[in-house]
């Protein structure tokens, strides 16, 4: 398995461009989450899905987030327009979450984007 | 208070040591609790996972403690490759797999 797989690897734009992150997840994966690293905040959780549907988005930070999951091999994070606050690493990591819920396996991460906007 | 809690370090301990991280968590309801590693400019990688009657690997030992709300880390006979950022991660709800980080203890050796 080729795990989960982000793309690009690193994105510099500038200020007020619409940017778009991309994410395949490991195949038989149904959890899909987004985080955000920056040295002040650490992993922050943005969104994460269940079954391609969006559980809990409260850690977007603002309407100029939006993320979807349009199937089970795909997801996207779009930052519309984008500010140079914006810039950090995007991991994008998957797990199997079994019936019944009450335990989880590990979260596998992509590479992680790492976001510049000048 | 924070979801997850942890001491940021740094960590600065000679090879051989014994070192020990501390997690907290908000909570009381999680019931899964896992430490992972992240080397610099990489992704964090599941180190292990952390069950409720304590589980050990290799020089690595992990405890939880629902009464307080914590899990810990020990390292033993600490070795230059142990140099990493270690992060607790707790499934506030495992319903719906929501998987919180903590900040992350940087540890040198």
């Amino acid at each position: 398995d080729a795990g989960v797989i982000q793309s690009p690897r690193h994105e510099v734009t500038e200020m007020g461009q619409e940017v778009t992150l991309r994410c395949k997840p490991i195949s038989g994966h149904n959890s899909l989450f987004w985080y955000r690293q920056t040295m002040m905040r650490g992993l922050e959780l943005l969104i994460y899905f269940n079954n391609n549907v969006p559980i809990d988005d409260s850690g977007m930070p603002e309407d100029r987030f939006s993320a979807k999951m349009p199937n089970a091999s795909f997801s996207t994070l779009k930052i519309q327009p984008s500010e140079p606050r914006d810039s950090a690493v995007y991991f994008c990591a998957s797990s199997y979450q079994g019936t019944g819920g009450t335990m989880n396996t590990e979260a596998f991460f992509g590479q992680g984007t790492r976001l510049t906007v000048v | 208070r924070k979801e997850v809690e942890q001491d940021p370090g740094p960590f600065n301990v000679p090879e051989g040591a014994t070192v020990a991280f501390n997690c907290t968590y908000s909570n009381s309801a999680s019931q899964s609790f896992f430490w992972y590693r992240q080397d610099c400019r990489k992704e964090p990688k599941l180190l292990m996972s952390v069950y409720s009657s304590g589980n050990e690997d290799g020089r690595f030992t992990a405890q939880l403690n629902r009464a307080s709300q914590y899990i810990s880390l020990l390292i033993r006979d600490s070795k230059l490759s142990d140099s990493a950022t270690y992060l607790c991660v707790v499934n506030m709800s495992p319903g719906d797999n929501d998987m919180r980080f903590g900040a992350g203890t940087r540890l040198t050796v």
